[in-house]
């Protein structure tokens, strides 16, 4: 069975310009999240969908929007692209959205703002 | 407010050595889960070992076993008989059931510790 897949693997981008990642969860599951990590830090978390519908979101600015489509994929949507978004951006796939069920991740998209 | 401290920055050792991984965590919450993830070169983090917070029971799961006490917040996690393919950042993550409505499981992380096993 297929893992969680993203696409695009790598992106570089200029400051200013939008973006937009994609997201395949497993199959079967109904609930993707979203999650920053800069180089050296753990993962942050940016938002969590489930059945289409926004369940969840971290702390960060309004230029970060998602959404899911009826086949459970998602996109995560980034506005005026600044040099500190600069960073691995994975997504996260599970069953259900139970506080303790364990998230099976992707390999992520490298983005880099220039 | 919710924190996970790993101190470890770095941990080298030499293969079939024990590791032991060292997590610190800060809730108000009373019920909470702890996770450890590993994630390789390759990107991606893969699910390691969950805890709740009702149960304190330390268990071994083939190489790895975990100490949870709730006394020091802590959980720690340890891999026994250590391989070269155990190379890897460890993140230990903290879940709390009040953090999401109606449910969910927003993950916060530590900040990983990098783990060199060399032959």
């Amino acid at each position: 069975d297929a893992g969680v897949t993203q696409s695009p693997t790598h992106l570089i981008k200029t400051r200013g310009q939008h973006v937009t990642l994609r997201c395949s969860p497993i199959s079967g599951h109904k609930s993707v999240s979203w999650y920053q990590q800069v180089l050296g830090q753990g993962p942050q978390f940016i938002f969590q969908y489930y059945e289409k519908e926004e369940r969840g979101r971290g702390n960060f600015p309004d230029r970060f929007s998602a959404r899911q489509f009826p086949n459970y994929s998602s996109e995560l949507n980034v506005n005026a692209l600044l040099l500190g978004d600069s960073a691995l951006y994975l997504c996260a796939s599970s069953l259900v959205r139970a506080t303790n069920e364990k998230l099976f991740f992707g390999s992520g998209t490298q983005l880099s703002v220039l | 407010a919710q924190k996970v401290t790993q101190a470890q920055t770095e941990i080298s050792v030499v293969e079939k050595e024990d590791v032991t991984l060292d997590c610190v965590y800060e809730t108000r919450d009373t019920t909470y889960y702890l996770f450890w993830y590993k994630q390789p070169p390759s990107g991606e983090l893969v699910f390691l070992i969950r805890r709740n917070s009702f149960d304190e029971q330390n268990e071994i799961s083939g190489r790895y076993s975990w100490n949870f006490q709730k006394s020091t917040s802590s959980f720690n996690f340890t891999i026994t008989a250590s391989q070269v393919v155990d190379s890897a950042v460890y993140f230990c993550a903290l879940s709390e059931a009040s953090k999401v409505t109606g449910g969910g499981n927003k993950l916060t992380f530590g900040t990983g510790t990098q783990l060199k096993v060399e032959l």
